[in-house]
């Protein structure tokens, strides 16, 4: 495709509710990377795909958060029992190769949990 | 500790006159850094890179400084436009990381 596209773009959950956000990467894209923004903040990574393989998961911060990229191309960043701290921007981006390659960043789903 | 930041928060500058958008980080490991700009609504938006061995890289109106001895790092914008009025980041990587990490981000305000 044309860019790095997310789904939702805006999603309000309840407290304790799971959300599934998805992340469509440039066509052919090897990595692919979840970071959360934190408002007025820079964003921090989540986690990080090479194909289907998830490399790093060091930023997660609890094991409500899961997230998948099965056939090496769509990814999913779940969130389980949603909490109020889970509020942010959760920020999707591929790169062509793994390494030191210019990350490409979709729009975001802002994500608002009451 | 080992993080990249910016010193000023919010810059205003004149439309027309050149903008410079600093930042210090303090891991000497990392060898590659990188300017993102982000508009209200938007993902980063990538702007220029630069490794850690070069000192300067030029792209189209914009600049990027980099100084090893002192950890620091600058974005040039030459001539301001209205349509630079965003947040900058700067942010930096390791080669034996791919993830990259971000700074706090500077709000660039252009002046009519």
């Amino acid at each position: 495709g044309a860019g790095v596209s997310q789904s939702p773009r805006y999603k309000v959950a309840k407290r304790g509710q799971d959300v599934a956000l998805r992340c469509d990467p440039i066509s052919g894209h090897v990595s692919l990377f979840w970071y959360q923004q934190a408002l007025g903040q820079g964003p921090e990574f989540l986690t990080y795909f090479q194909n289907e393989a998830q490399l790093d998961k060091s930023g997660l911060p609890s094991d409500r958060f899961f997230a998948e990229r099965p056939e090496g191309s769509v990814s999913t960043l779940k969130i389980q029992r949603t909490q109020q701290e889970d509020s942010a921007v959760y920020l999707c981006a591929s790169s062509a190769h793994r390494g030191q390659e210019t990350q490409y960043f979709g729009p975001g789903t802002r994500l608002l949990v009451l | 500790g080992e993080s990249v930041g910016l010193h000023l928060p919010t810059l205003s500058v004149q439309e027309g006159d050149n903008s410079i958008i600093n930042c210090a980080y303090s891991n000497s490991a990392s060898d590659y850094f990188i300017w993102y700009k982000q508009e209200s609504g938007k993902g980063p938006q990538f702007i220029i890179d630069i490794r850690s061995n070069m000192d300067k890289r030029q792209g189209q109106r914009v600049t990027v400084l980099l100084n090893k001895t002192v950890k620091h790092l600058s974005l040039q914008i030459a001539a301001t436009q209205p349509g630079d009025s965003a947040v900058y980041f700067c942010a930096e990587n390791m080669n034996r990381d791919d993830k990259i990490i971000f700074g706090k981000g500077t709000r660039l305000h252009i002046l009519p």
